[in-house]
């Protein structure tokens, strides 16, 4: 089971880039890499994800190393809106589907005006 | 769309009473989840449907807690009795695929407190 570790918490301010960097070391051949967003009192809402290189969507980028033991999410110009608990969680696809989706402890973020 | 919904959104309990949740999947949608987070937590996988079939269930405490998924749309979960330790948020999410690493749209989540 590949296993997350990411920063407990950040700080940032407004019109900063941030970025959050996730170390999985344990990653199998066939695991992507996904990143969630979770506010207080909601669920947690998919971001971004990726399997090797970089994405880029409208909310972030996905930097990820030709080894794939870790990746970083990329938030450009973060506003106070961004305040939120981040986790990054591997995972794959196939026909299987019997590995579980471990999410971490997250990063919490905090963005000062 | 609509999104996931659960209800109730809020549950206090003495321990060792029962207690449901009750999951709406975004439309379509074949597999849902629920998820235990316990504050300060990550959400951890409860069980997983792929209509409704269980897809795994290896992390569900089989001693108290129980899911089904009815024709393949609406779920329920239940836990009985329930202990001090299942105080937590219960999320319920779903997604088009199978595959756990794709988008899941999560719903608001039920918080419990057992007392």
């Amino acid at each position: 089971l590949a296993k997350t570790t990411q920063p407990i918490s950040m700080d940032s301010y407004e019109g900063q880039e941030v970025n959050i960097t996730c170390s999985h070391n344990n990653i199998a051949t066939n695991d992507y890499i996904t990143w969630y967003q979770q506010f207080p009192s909601q669920g947690p809402r998919f971001i971004i994800q990726g399997y090797k290189t970089k994405v880029t969507n409208e909310v972030a980028s996905l930097f990820i190393p030709a080894d794939r033991k870790s990746s970083t999410l990329s938030l450009p110009r973060v506003s106070l809106s961004d305040t939120a608990v981040y986790y990054c969680l591997v995972g794959h696809g196939g026909d299987t589907g019997r590995r579980a989706l471990t999410f971490g402890s997250g990063t919490r973020l905090q963005v000062q005006p | 769309e609509a999104g996931v919904a659960q209800s109730p959104r809020y549950k206090i309990i003495e321990k060792r009473q029962s207690v449901a949740f009750w999951c709406n999947p975004i439309s379509g949608h074949a597999t849902l989840y629920w998820y235990q987070q316990i504050l300060g937590q990550g959400p951890k996988l409860l069980i997983q449907f792929q209509n409704n079939g269980v897809v795994d269930d290896s992390q569900l405490p089989k001693d108290r807690f129980s899911a089904e998924r009815l024709k393949g749309v609406d779920s329920t979960l239940k836990i009985q009795p329930a202990k001090l330790e299942d105080s937590a948020v219960y999320l319920c999410a779903s997604s088009l695929t199978r595959d756990r690493g794709r988008e899941n749209y999560f719903g608001p989540g039920t918080r419990l407190t057992v007392t």
